[in-house]
């Protein structure tokens, strides 16, 4: 069974660039995350979906953060205009259901804003 | 606010010293606690998953036990392919996910 996909590795764009992050979850796994991980800390829920809607955005930051999940399988991860503060490596996961289903993450996507 | 928290933030053992970590949470309604593992450079690995207070997961040299306040990941007679970080979560009624900051684990040969 083919594990989460994540594209790019790694990117390195100036302040103030936009960048995109793609997710291709597991096949049939309906709710799909994104998470921000900064060095020397835990994964930080950035958004959640379920399907197509989203089921928890508290998280992220609008003024600059969008995410899509168009047709309930691949998601993509938007900044505009990227901060120094936004370095971090963006994991996404997907699970079966929303609910005490464990998650299954990609390798992550490492950016570096200079 | 949901909270998760790991101690302690860095351990290290002697290949074959047993130990435990510690995961304590507050929750508006526990759906679950789950365990994973994480390597440099790779995104997290399921461990375990436990629903409710009493209740205890094994998986090789590794149990994880859960109590209404804290989890608990006993390594027992660990080996240097042990080591790594583990993360600790919470997911709440309402769905949402919340990590704790990890215990990084080193095992020396």
């Amino acid at each position: 069974e083919a594990g989460v996909a994540q594209s790019p590795r790694y990117k390195i764009i100036e302040k103030r660039q936009s960048v995109a992050f793609w997710c291709n979850p597991i096949s049939g796994h309906a709710t799909l995350y994104w998470y921000q991980q900064i060095l020397g800390q835990g994964p930080k829920l950035l958004i959640q979906f379920q399907n197509n809607g989203v089921v928890d955005d508290s998280q992220l930051p609008k003024d600059r953060f969008s995410a899509e999940r168009l047709k309930g399988v691949d998601s993509t991860l938007k900044i505009q205009p990227a901060k120094l503060e936004d370095s971090a490596v963006y994991l996404c996961a997907s699970s079966l259901e929303v609910g005490a289903y464990e998650q299954y993450f990609g390798p992550g996507t490492r950016l570096t804003v200079t | 606010e949901d909270q998760v928290t790991q101690s302690p933030e860095a351990l290290r053992l002697q290949e074959g010293e047993s130990s435990s970590l510690n995961c304590s949470y507050t929750v508006s309604g526990l759906r679950g606690l789950f365990w994973y593992r994480q390597d440099p450079g790779k995104g997290p690995e399921f461990l375990f998953t436990l629903y409710s207070a009493g209740e205890e997961k094994e998986k090789e040299r590794l149990k994880a036990t859960l109590t209404k306040k804290e989890s608990f990941l006993h390594i027992t007679a660990p080996k240097p392919e042990d080591s790594a970080t583990y993360l600790c979560a919470v997911q709440a009624n309402a769905g949402k996910s919340t990590f704790g900051d990890g215990t990084t684990l080193t095992v020396k040969p």
